[in-house]
């Protein structure tokens, strides 16, 4: 059974630096064709993928975010990670994480709300 | 990037009806084409990937279609538990976009 959870500060001031980790079981990112994905959703709006992490530690990010992002993946331990630098209030959102098997986003974590306020 | 138009944005509906949701993509997508569900306070729950394949789980009233730019979500015999919103996911290139979502009322 794949569940997944994200983690996080919950609230930040502006300008600093947002670390999510999402732990999850029931598959490998050591497996090959595994991947996760980072996405997120500002309160009573749309979805918005960010970034994902592959098998192979290939990533690849959303470029809206422009260099703002760093996926990286821990795979001992089974855990994702997300930075995103220079936070601002635009940065707000439920943040979540994915399975992503070769198609789509199957399963997901239940997300982590951060806020952004000074 | 390619952009995911979503229509309608919101739909009423009756118990027992039918109804379609669609999503344009700005260019062919090769069926890499997926739908969600999600409900207040909840994460997205999978329906349909590659276009018409139904995920493990979801009722077979559930069916997708399309091909090219141009896809659809139809629901079946609406049952009160479908009042949700809608949101289709192109994975074909990144960045992978999302439709703006339909939001499904039930009268």
């Amino acid at each position: 059974q794949v569940t997944l959870k994200e983690s996080g500060p919950g609230i930040l001031q502006p300008s600093h630096t947002l670390s999510l980790t999402c732990s999850f079981s029931g598959f490998s990112l050591s497996t090959y064709g595994m991947g996760v994905s980072w996405i997120r959703q500002p309160s009573g709006k749309g979805l918005e993928w960010l970034a994902s992490i592959w098998w192979n530690g290939n990533t690849y990010n959303n470029p809206s975010l422009k260099s703002r992002l760093t996926v990286s993946k821990d795979t001992s331990n089974n855990q994702a990670f997300l930075k995103v630098t220079s936070v601002d209030t635009a940065d707000t959102a439920t943040y979540y994480c994915a399975h992503t098997p070769s198609n789509g986003f199957d399963y997901w974590g239940q997300g982590v709300m951060v806020t952004v306020s000074s | 990037d390619i952009q995911m138009t979503q229509s309608p944005a919101s739909l009423s509906a009756s118990l027992g009806e039918t109804v379609s949701i669609e999503c344009l993509a700005s260019e062919d997508i090769y069926n890499n084409l997926a739908w969600y569900q999600q409900k207040p306070g909840k994460s997205p729950q999978l329906l349909i990937y590659y276009a018409s394949s139904l995920q493990d789980g979801v009722p077979s009233r559930f069916s997708g279609s399309g091909s090219g730019t141009q896809y659809s979500l139809k629901i079946n015999s609406l049952e009160s538990e479908d009042a949700a919103t809608y949101f289709c996911l192109q994975d074909s290139e990144y960045p992978y976009t999302f439709g703006a979502g339909t939001k499904l009322e039930l009268k």
